[in-house]
């Protein structure tokens, strides 16, 4: 069964340091979404893209993280520089397209953040 | 603004119990879709189920089922004959139609499953 990958499972880093994430959604599905998700809570959405393009990023604290998906395949989001309220999961999930809110996202295994 | 309300923090139950998990939700569209989602403890979100708001027929999958009332907001899940691999954290999520914003998910804040031995 087709999986939405996702690397480092675990990241731990200090303050001030630079952190990327990798996604790679599931084949065929053009529509990719990051979500941070912190202990306790349910995830948020930071960012969707359909294919290249990013769709909604209203979400996204753009003084410090920004995403791309350059070929409209695989995506990396990245904290520059990290503080300490990003500890967290960061969970990618894809979809086969983006839809009017029917489509299903299909999530990763997500990243777990911890900034020291 | 679309809101999703899980008043149950966690719950505990002992294995072969029969448990439900609330879930009640806010929004201003006529159309819209329902899910919910299982995180066990390695973290991944694992699809369950997609209702759209059309659609108010129960559904029944294994030990699995799924109460939608429009009248009441409400979109419970049901275990039956609850097991210990069924513990987990499930979260209830809704998504509308939005030109503008794609295919959000507003997710709850979800409910925390323990199935004793």
């Amino acid at each position: 069964e087709a999986e939405v990958a996702q690397s480092p499972r675990y990241k731990i880093t200090e303050k001030s340091q630079a952190v990327a994430f990798w996604c790679d959604p599931i084949s065929g599905h053009a529509t990719l979404y990051w979500y941070r998700q912190i202990l306790g809570q349910g995830p948020e959405l930071l960012v969707q893209f359909q294919d290249e393009s990013v769709v909604d990023d209203s979400q996204l604290p753009k003084d410090r993280f920004s995403a791309e998906r350059l070929k409209g395949v695989d995506s990396t989001l990245k904290i520059q520089p990290a503080e300490l309220g990003d500890s967290a999961m960061y969970l990618c999930a894809s979809s086969l397209s983006l839809g009017l809110g029917e489509e299903t996202q299909y999530f990763g295994p997500g990243t777990r953040l911890l900034v020291l | 603004a679309q809101k999703v309300t899980q008043a149950q923090t966690e719950i505990s139950v002992v294995e072969k119990e029969d448990v439900t998990l609330d879930c009640v939700y806010e929004t201003r569209d006529t159309t819209y879709y329902l899910f919910w989602y299982k995180q066990p403890p390695s973290g991944e979100l694992v699809f369950l189920i997609r209702r759209n708001s059309f659609d108010e027929q129960n559904e029944i999958s294994g030990r699995y089922s799924w109460n939608f009332q429009k009248s009441t907001s409400s979109f419970n899940f049901t275990i039956t004959a609850s097991q210990v691999v069924d513990s987990a954290v499930y979260f209830c999520a809704l998504s509308e139609p939005d030109n503008n914003a794609g295919n959000m998910l507003t997710f709850g804040g979800g409910t925390r499953l323990m199935v004793k031995p």
